[in-house]
């Protein structure tokens, strides 16, 4: 069975960073390609970025690029997030996603405050 | 990008009854393989979202047949053949053609 869970999440102030993690299991991590798909309180579901398998391609929302950074570690069966520069509109749950979308973590809570 | 559009936003459904949902793509969704990935996903209240539907009309294990899905190229309809209690949510289609563009509908929120 798929398992992802998110991890990092928190209260940051605008402008902060943070470093979400996704753990994986029940499949094998390497072979397939992942995202972060994020829903703000109350709100519908946003892409936010993408990763190959292999890490060598990475694709970002527009509304997040040059200010994330997705990556992960096949050896470690971990997909993360790295978020910076981090705006009140960035406050949402943060869900780790398989691309075939078959697999949802249980979200990591971002909340964006001063 | 590929623009989802959902109707309704709200659909109160009554038990026993059917329901459908629509969306539509502001792009064709076939993809240059042949094949047209939207899906559509069920979250319920507290939980993350669940794929139901994946390719149009392919039902994930474990979801009943009186969920079904169709359609082709920009539009596409879920449907519910008799509302169980169980329906309660907010339902999204999204498209995968585009992928790693993955975009979703605005949500339709499903009410007994």
């Amino acid at each position: 069975e798929v398992q992802l869970v998110e991890s990092g999440g928190g209260l940051v102030q605008p402008g902060g960073s943070l470093r979400l993690s996704c753990s994986a299991s029940g499949f094998t991590f390497s072979g397939y390609a992942l995202s972060w798909v994020r829903q703000a309180p109350g709100k519908g579901l946003e892409y936010v970025s993408a990763i190959t398998s292999n890490g060598g391609s990475t694709h970002y929302a527009d509304s997040v690029k040059g200010r994330f950074i997705i990556s992960r570690d096949n050896s470690k069966n971990t997909l993360y997030l790295q978020m910076s520069s981090l705006r009140l509109e960035d406050t949402a749950v943060y869900y780790c996603v398989l691309a075939t979308g078959t697999g949802w973590g249980q979200g990591t809570l971002v909340t964006v405050s001063s | 990008d590929a623009v989802m559009t959902q109707s309704p936003l709200s659909l109160p459904v009554t038990l026993g009854q059917p329901a459908s949902i629509s969306c539509r793509s502001s792009q064709s969704l076939v993809h240059s393989d042949g094949n047209t990935y939207l899906n559509w996903f069920q979250q319920r209240p507290g939980q993350s979202p669940r794929r139901l539907i994946y390719q149009v009309s392919n039902r994930d294990s474990g979801v009943p047949d009186r969920f079904s899905g169709s359609g082709s190229g920009t539009d596409f309809t879920l449907k519910i053949s008799r509302v169980e209690a169980e329906v309660v949510g907010v339902y999204y289609c999204m498209q995968g053609t585009h992928w790693p563009r993955w975009t979703f509908g605005q949500g339709t929120k499903v009410e007994i």
